[in-house]
């Protein structure tokens, strides 16, 4: 089945540490995005790519990197920068292009320790 | 940015059509209407999408009025796994081709036996 997995489910974060969230998808999407979830609210743009090697902030960047070396993945790392990194985290892939729906993972709840 | 307006909450009884409203009275005429739902603790799911004329999948039919200010989510038999928040959502067209999709309050459908 094609899809896009997410990976860990749950992660904990201790205090100065970097933490890295695996994002996969075998779709044969070009477009990958990050978003955050915080309880109650909507969806927020952490970082998004359209092609391999390219990738460009979104509208809360800071405190978070990103990489695209390879078509099916794009890794987020929340690094110790981010004050306040409890929060659910969605990764989504799309064929190229402003009207193509997004497809999105099930998500990694992250936790500070 | 098109702002959508969606009611909280609504019920529906098991077997009979969910209909869920939405406002989108500032939309513009290049922006799409699309429709999410989530499950708790789940990533969110993509339905179906739309510009002006109605349009209908495996899924769920989308009815836009003419004047695209307004549109009506239908789940014609609805099941006691529908019962999930429904995001409606103008996608936003803006010059950087982001993409993003910016997701409201939603409404809880909450579908009762």
């Amino acid at each position: 089945d094609g899809g896009i997995t997410q990976s860990p489910k749950y992660l904990f974060r201790k205090e100065g540490q970097n933490v890295t969230l695996s994002c996969e998808q075998n779709l044969n999407h070009d477009a990958m995005y990050w978003y955050r979830q915080d309880p109650g609210q909507g969806l927020r743009l952490i970082y998004y790519s359209q092609i391999v090697n390219d990738f460009q902030k979104g509208d809360i960047a800071e405190g978070y990197s990103v990489s695209r070396e390879k078509k099916e993945s794009f890794p987020l790392t929340v690094t110790s920068a981010q004050k306040n990194p409890t929060a659910f985290y969605l990764c989504a892939s799309s064929i190229t292009g402003v009207n193509q729906p997004q497809h999105f993972g099930d998500g990694t709840r992250l936790s500070i320790l | 940015d098109a702002k959508t307006t969606q009611p909280p909450s609504m019920d529906c009884a098991e077997g009979r059509a969910a209909n869920l409203p939405c406002n989108h009275s500032t939309i513009s005429g290049n922006e799409y209407v699309y429709w999410y739902r989530q499950i708790h603790s789940q990533g969110p799911q993509y339905i179906i999408h739309g510009l002006k004329n109605n349009e209908t999948n495996e899924m769920a039919s989308l009815i836009i009025t003419e004047d695209r200010k307004s549109s009506t989510l239908i789940l014609p038999h609805a099941t006691l796994r529908d019962t999930a928040v429904y995001y409606c959502i103008v996608r936003v067209a803006d010059s950087s081709n982001t993409g993003k999709l910016i997701f409201g309050q939603g409404t809880t459908l909450q579908v009762k036996p």
